[in-house]
């Protein structure tokens, strides 16, 4: 099956940048997606990028795919501390409905 | 407002006992899913069903068993066959069209004594 791969842990200082990586194994993959969980809660979709893409900013994200490499990757600017959560990157692979999660970083900002 | 619900937030349960967690959603959405979540893992996926009466196996559904009789529901039984069953649930619903953002529930602590 899909393997999807994440550095467990990130800290960082308040109003610097963050950069959350996501490695994969599946190649065929259409949408690749980062969602964002605060503790104790559910999962919120942050973004999103198709395949045939390079990369994608919405505000303060940025989104960079390096399809070679299989490799995603979301940088946060500015980071605060409302940004402390657990970010996943997650694709679909195989089946068009069913979607692979990695196993998600928990990024702490300091103050 | 539309969104999904998930009931109870925290759940305790004696070993050997059945229990059901409870998804609904308002958001007219086809394809329903159950996660499990444990710490350094991540998601995995337990079910999931693209339609009403009918579901799949996902990648870890030994020891549970759903069912998918209305649309709107989608609830979760974790049996006593279930080896390691506390963990958090998470249950999610998509439309399956364009980028297929899944939208998730808030969760339920599964906690089995």
């Amino acid at each position: 099956g899909e393997d999807v791969e994440q550095s467990l842990f990130l800290s960082v200082r308040e109003g610097d940048s963050s950069v959350i990586n996501c490695t994969y194994t599946d190649s065929s993959s259409t949408y690749l997606y980062w969602y964002k969980q605060e503790p104790g809660a559910g999962l919120q979709l942050l973004t999103y990028i198709f395949s045939n893409m390079d990369m994608k900013q919405d505000q303060r994200l940025t989104v960079l795919l390096n399809k070679k490499d299989k490799h995603l990757s979301l940088r946060i600017a500015d980071t605060q501390t409302g940004d402390s959560a657990i970010y996943f990157c997650a694709l679909v692979s195989g089946g068009y409905q069913k979607v692979t999660f990695g196993t998600g970083t928990k990024l702490q900002v300091i103050p | 407002d539309g969104g999904i619900t998930q009931s109870p937030k925290y759940l305790f349960r004696k070993e050997g006992q059945n229990v059901t967690l409870s998804c609904e959603q308002n958001l007219n959405h086809d394809a329903m899913y159950w996660y499990r979540q444990d710490p350094g893992q991540g998601l995995r996926l337990i079910y999931y069903s693209q339609i009403v009466n009918d579901f799949q196996k996902g990648d870890i559904a030994e020891g549970y068993s759903v069912s998918r009789e209305k649309k709107e529901s989608f609830p979760l039984t974790v049996t006593s066959a279930q080896k390691n069953p506390t963990a958090f649930y998470l249950c999610a619903s998509s439309s399956g069209i364009s980028y297929n953002e899944q939208f998730f529930g808030p969760g339920t602590r599964l906690t089995v004594l």
